[in-house]
């Protein structure tokens, strides 16, 4: 099956700062999604994002699916932005996302 | 925010003992998954649902089994607890297959096996 990996998979930053995650999978995708798992442990669909570039508020997300990876990045970092960040991407014809293993960021004041 | 509850939020059970952990959805979604979560290993697929009485099984599926009557519903079953079975179960909704559209989950099930 697909294998989807992430990096960092730990990051601490200074509240305000900016980063740059990245996801990388084996196989060609049809899309892409990222996933935020809060420190009270909810999961939250932040980008539905098969290619090209989404934007969300302070988050934005690229995904270059002829190159096998997508960027989730996070401008003006807050303390809420904690948490572990999740990439999931399906196999060729499967029903499944496989998820990668995960960043966690830690966003300090 | 999508409509799904799980429950119970929390149980602690003994091993041996049978468990059936509930997903209902408000969304009139199509699919429904059921991944479990451990340290070390991510989110993983157990079982998931393509409609009704439709079921197949996921990456992790031995010990476990689901049903679903109704569009609304999908019951994660553990008929004889394990203390490897011991995790977050999480459940996902979805309008389509696999990642071709977004999966929403619920706010998961922590599960303690004794």
């Amino acid at each position: 099956g697909i294998q989807v990996e992430q990096s960092p998979p730990d990051l601490i930053l200074q509240e305000g700062a900016n980063s740059t995650l990245r996801c990388n999978f084996s196989d060609s995708v049809n899309n892409l999604q990222w996933f935020h798992q809060n420190p009270w442990g909810q999961l939250i669909n932040l980008f539905y994002i098969p290619s090209g570039t989404k934007q969300n508020g302070r988050l934005s997300a690229t995904t270059v699916a002829t190159e096998r990876y997508s960027l989730l990045y996070i401008s003006s970092s807050q303390t809420t932005d904690s948490g572990v960040y999740f990439c999931a991407a399906p196999g060729a014809g499967s029903y499944q996302l496989t998820f990668g293993k995960g960043t966690k960021l830690s966003v300090i004041p | 925010d999508a409509g799904i509850t799980q429950s119970p939020r929390h149980k602690v059970t003994e091993t041996g003992t049978p468990v059936t952990l509930r997903c209902h959805q408000t969304e009139n979604h199509r699919y429904m998954y059921w991944y479990r979560q451990d340290p070390g290993h991510g989110l993983r697929l157990i079982h998931y649902s393509y409609g009704v009485k439709d079921t197949d099984k996921g990456e992790v599926s031995d010990g476990y089994s689901v049903s679903r009557s109704k569009t609304e519903d999908f019951l994660l079953t553990l008929e004889s607890a394990t203390s490897s079975q011991t995790s977050v179960y999480f459940c996902a909704i979805s309008e389509g297959t696999g990642g071709s559209q977004p999966q929403h989950f619920g706010d998961g099930t922590r599960l303690s096996i004794l």
